[in-house]
């Protein structure tokens, strides 16, 4: 119940292209939806971030789409850049005393120029 | 502002040796965690602090301890290191505070190496 799948577990797309990113849950508690944006050998830093009562959020090329009754959202990267390609993580968090937060495995975009 | 701090970046330890990793933050955040990332795992919680003097357990804790003295900094001991805690480790901060709602600060990491 507290699984965060995410798929695919890697990704390539042309320059300029559209990628995309799934992940679905099960734990309806969830109230917080972040998406980490991690290149190799940082830590993972906070990208966009969506709450259950709303459908989508946007920031500049980033989009979440998030379906409540379906259970599952996803990630929109318009007009993809090299300098997008990093590993992608969304996660689900639970506000129970502290934020605990369960990641999906990652995607691992590389964008080609 | 350097954020989120961790020590060491990199070590590598022989099974049954002990070792602590340190998180110091510098956000004034009330909470902090530590997480380890395997290949295709994703990020697994292992402890959290929710305050000066409180841990509580996450998903995977056994095999560690960690202890909250000052409100800045969260230590992860491992007292008798086995290869299957090679990973990396990250450690992270946040607080319902800030502008960021439940986001989290991470460190950069540290990478453990138990042979």
């Amino acid at each position: 119940q507290q699984q965060v799948k995410q798929s695919p577990q890697s990704l390539i797309v042309q320059k300029g292209g559209i990628s995309i990113i799934n992940c679905a849950y099960e734990n309806t508690a969830f109230d917080y939806f972040p998406w980490y944006q991690q290149f190799p050998g940082k830590g993972p830093a906070l990208l966009i971030a969506i709450r259950p009562d709303v459908s989508e959020k946007k920031e500049g090329r980033f989009t979440i789409s998030f379906n409540k009754s379906a259970k599952q959202f996803s990630l929109h990267i318009m007009d993809s850049q090299p300098g997008d390609s990093a590993t992608y993580f969304c996660a689900a968090t639970l506000n129970t005393g502290g934020f605990k937060t369960i990641f999906g495995a990652g995607t691992r975009l590389f964008v080609k120029a | 502002n350097a954020g989120v701090t961790q020590t060491p970046k990199f070590r590598v330890l022989k099974t049954g040796q002990s070792m602590t990793l340190l998180c110091a933050q510098d956000m004034n955040h009330e909470y902090m965690y530590w997480y380890r990332q395997d290949p295709g795992m994703g990020l697994r919680l292992i402890h959290y602090s929710v305050g000066e003097g409180t841990t509580a357990k996450g998903e995977v804790p056994d095999g560690y301890n960690v202890s909250r003295l000052k409100k800045q900094n969260f230590l992860l001991g491992l007292e008798s290191a086995a290869p299957s805690q090679t990973s990396v480790y990250f450690c992270a901060s946040s607080s319902p505070r800030t502008g960021h709602g439940y986001g989290y600060t991470f460190g950069s990491g540290t990478r453990l190496t138990v042979v």
